[in-house]
């Protein structure tokens, strides 16, 4: 089984950095994505791998990994950037995925 | 470009079926995977299944396995998504993803959703 544990919901103040972290047993052994989602609209996704962004997404966006947790670090936060945040990664069998629970984004 | 066109909503009745199709374009449909998420009003993101169309296997999230079933038509390069005896928890909005393999794998374009509204 695969369980990634998020924090609900986190503020940060415009312009400064902010991070998003994601914790469970399978990121010892698997990468974690990340994926943005705005109200109404479609989820995006942002970050994956060994830190890698597709195109078009600002290397504001990067990612990092350390044990059982990984993080997902907004620097310079812009209004824009309010939204949720959801990670994904493979469970132990390696065959299925899952989804964190998502963090809400405030920029204050 | 890559597209993923979905079906559109659904409106139907507890223990009945649907189904949601994903018609691709803009790549090599063999050569990736597509996965269906959905997302309950007001919830999260729920990985449901995938199958790798470029070898036909399929896995499914535990809690859906027996009432989920995901194809994909090589020659029209669609995927489809079947569930069975639907409840009204079903009500979400679903999504098709194209999934890339490997282990830096991601689902990195997603289909606009489509909303399957499950209510007697």
């Amino acid at each position: 089984s695969s369980e990634l544990t998020q924090d609900p919901a986190v503020s940060v103040a415009l312009g400064q950095t902010v991070r998003i972290t994601c914790q469970g047993e399978n990121l010892r052994a698997y990468y974690v994505s990340w994926y943005q989602q705005k109200p109404g609209q479609v989820p995006l996704l942002i970050n994956y791998g060994k830190n890698s962004r597709p195109s078009g997404i600002p290397d504001r966006f990067s990612g990092s990994a350390s044990g059982s947790a990984a993080s997902l670090i907004i620097t310079g936060v812009q209004a824009d950037d309010e939204a949720d945040y959801y990670c994904n990664s493979r469970d132990s069998s390696g065959n299925l995925w899952a989804f964190g629970g998502g963090t809400r984004l405030t920029v204050l | 470009q890559v597209q993923l066109v979905q079906s559109g909503p659904e409106v139907t009745k507890p223990g009945a079926s649907v189904r949601v199709s994903c018609k691709t374009s803009g790549y090599t449909f063999t050569s990736f995977g597509i996965s269906w998420v959905r997302q309950a009003p007001g919830q999260g993101l729920e990985w449901m299944g995938w199958i790798g169309v470029y070898n036909g296997k399929t896995y499914y999230a535990p809690k859906l396995q027996g009432r989920v079933t995901v194809t994909a038509d090589t020659s029209t390069n669609t995927a489809y998504m079947d569930m069975s005896d639907l409840i009204s928890d079903d009500t979400a909005i679903y999504y098709c993803t194209r999934t890339t393999k490997g282990r830096l794998d991601s689902f990195d374009y997603w289909g606009q959703g489509t909303l399957v509204s499950v209510s007697s």
